[in-house]
């Protein structure tokens, strides 16, 4: 089945951009979708299709996806963003067409 | 505005089965692609299968394959998912979401999740 890589933790500090990888082999032909997930709660999707919004995500949320990465960024880092992120992607030819990557916590120093 | 609403944590000993609901409110059973996603304890997120309208079936991941059974009853707009010969592996909180192809699948509202103890 298809997978997606994730690193495990990025840091960054209040005010400054985080970036978020998600890699998979040539995951450019996808569609990637991001979630949030903060301690006790559950998911909250903040980007579908690569780079779209749902309503009530703040524009400092983005995404872009090319080649075998797609990245989710965040500006203006805020310490209500610390949380765990994860990328999707549905692989319609698989077993196992629902697929996540294993995560990424973001923390904010 | 969907609203799920999960039934409350289970505990069940390894063999046993387990069945979780999901009530809908806002839209209509019938109006939606429902799935179930499972979170192990401070682990990432698994998709255990989920309902395509456009085809009229019930995925399941192979993983699960025999084990999972995903059902709805539209009169009263609850989806559940029955989970049998559990093992301590399945300890996990479960959650219910609703499905968007757009072309492909994301999930844009999320149940509460329901945790579920496999223990002896």
């Amino acid at each position: 089945s298809y997978v997606l890589t994730q690193p495990p933790s990025v840091s960054v500090a209040p005010g400054q951009t985080a970036r978020i990888t998600c890699g998979g082999n040539n995951i450019g032909s996808k569609s990637v979708h991001w979630y949030q997930q903060k301690p006790g709660q559950a998911p909250v999707l903040v980007v579908y299709d690569d780079s779209d919004r749902p309503s009530g995500i703040p524009e400092r949320f983005s995404g872009s996806n090319s080649g075998n990465t797609a990245t989710l960024t965040i500006s203006r880092v805020e310490a209500g963003d610390e949380a765990d992120y994860y990328c999707q992607v549905w692989d319609s030819s698989s077993d196992h067409p629902g697929v996540f990557g294993g995560g990424t916590k973001l923390t904010v120093l | 505005q969907v609203q799920l609403v999960q039934s409350g944590a289970e505990v069940k000993k390894p063999g046993a089965s387990v069945k979780v609901s999901c009530k809908v409110s806002g839209y209509t059973l019938t109006e939606l692609s429902m799935h179930w996603v499972r979170q192990a304890p401070g682990k990432g997120l698994e998709w255990m299968g989920g309902f395509d309208p456009e085809d009229g079936e019930t995925i399941y991941a192979q993983k699960f394959q025999g084990r999972v059974t995903m059902t709805e009853d539209t009169s009263t707009d609850t989806a559940y998912m029955e989970l049998s010969s559990l093992r301590s592996e399945d300890t996990a909180v479960y959650y219910c979401a609703t499905g968007v192809r757009k072309p492909t699948y994301y999930f844009d509202y999320w149940g509460q999740g329901t945790l579920v103890t496999v223990s002896s």
